[in-house]
């Protein structure tokens, strides 16, 4: 079955520290995978594709298809990046991803 | 442009009666899905629908059930409400739903009590 896994639930880092927030996914296939972010009492939002290939907000995200990983990167943790992210999987039309678990991601001054 | 809307924001159900939340996808946006979000099991896909046609769909009981408008406003339906069902419900829209760019709504938070 398809899966996603964000093994960690609570990552606490100061500011300027460097940030990567892990992601590793189960699908046999070509999978698309995001990136999706909640800032505190905001709707959820679209952060990284991992076809687009760009940086947003600084952060950075690669397809690793051997380790079936997609982690988050980013080089210097701001506060304002303090949220939840959440990664997740889409497999084929039709609209349906599979999300993980969620990461808080706090970012300490 | 104006984004996704859902409504109500909030709602208090009673266990067993039956409750219907509406999502008005951006406009233009043909595809629309439902999730469900809890603290234990996190955010789950319920069904998604295309041209008002239900093109794919989740691991919840049949008492869970959408559809949409020709407009591709959709609604979901959930009967026989039971505690379990508390939860928060986000609709997410796109333009054709294939390789997506999903745009979420604030959700509508529903406790059953």
């Amino acid at each position: 079955a398809q899966r996603v896994t964000q093994p960690e639930k609570l990552l606490s880092v100061f500011k300027g520290a460097p940030v990567e927030l892990k992601c590793n996914y189960s699908y046999s296939g070509s999978p698309e995978l995001f990136w999706y972010v909640q800032y505190s009492r905001q709707r959820l939002q679209l952060l990284l594709r991992h076809i687009s290939r760009e940086s947003i907000k600084g952060f950075t995200a690669d397809l690793n298809k051997g380790e079936t990983s997609f982690h988050l990167k980013k080089p210097f943790a701001q506060e304002e990046d303090s949220a939840m992210y959440y990664c997740a999987l889409s497999y084929n039309q039709g609209g349906k991803l599979i999300f993980g678990q969620g990461t808080e991601l706090s970012v300490k001054p | 442009k104006a984004g996704v809307t859902q409504t109500p924001r909030y709602l208090i159900k009673t266990r067993g009666q039956q409750v219907t939340l509406s999502c008005s996808p951006i406009s233009g946006h043909r595809s629309v899905s439902w999730y469900q979000q809890t603290p234990g099991q996190g955010l789950q896909f319920l069904f998604e629908y295309f041209s008002e046609t239900q093109r794919n769909k989740g691991n919840f009981p049949g008492r869970f059930s959408g559809r949409q408008f020709s407009n591709s406003r959709s609604e979901m339906n959930v009967s026989t409400l039971e505690l379990g069902d508390s939860a928060l419900y986000l609709c997410a829209s796109s333009l054709a739903g294939t390789g997506p760019g999903y745009t979420f709504g604030s959700g509508t938070r529903l406790t059953v009590v």
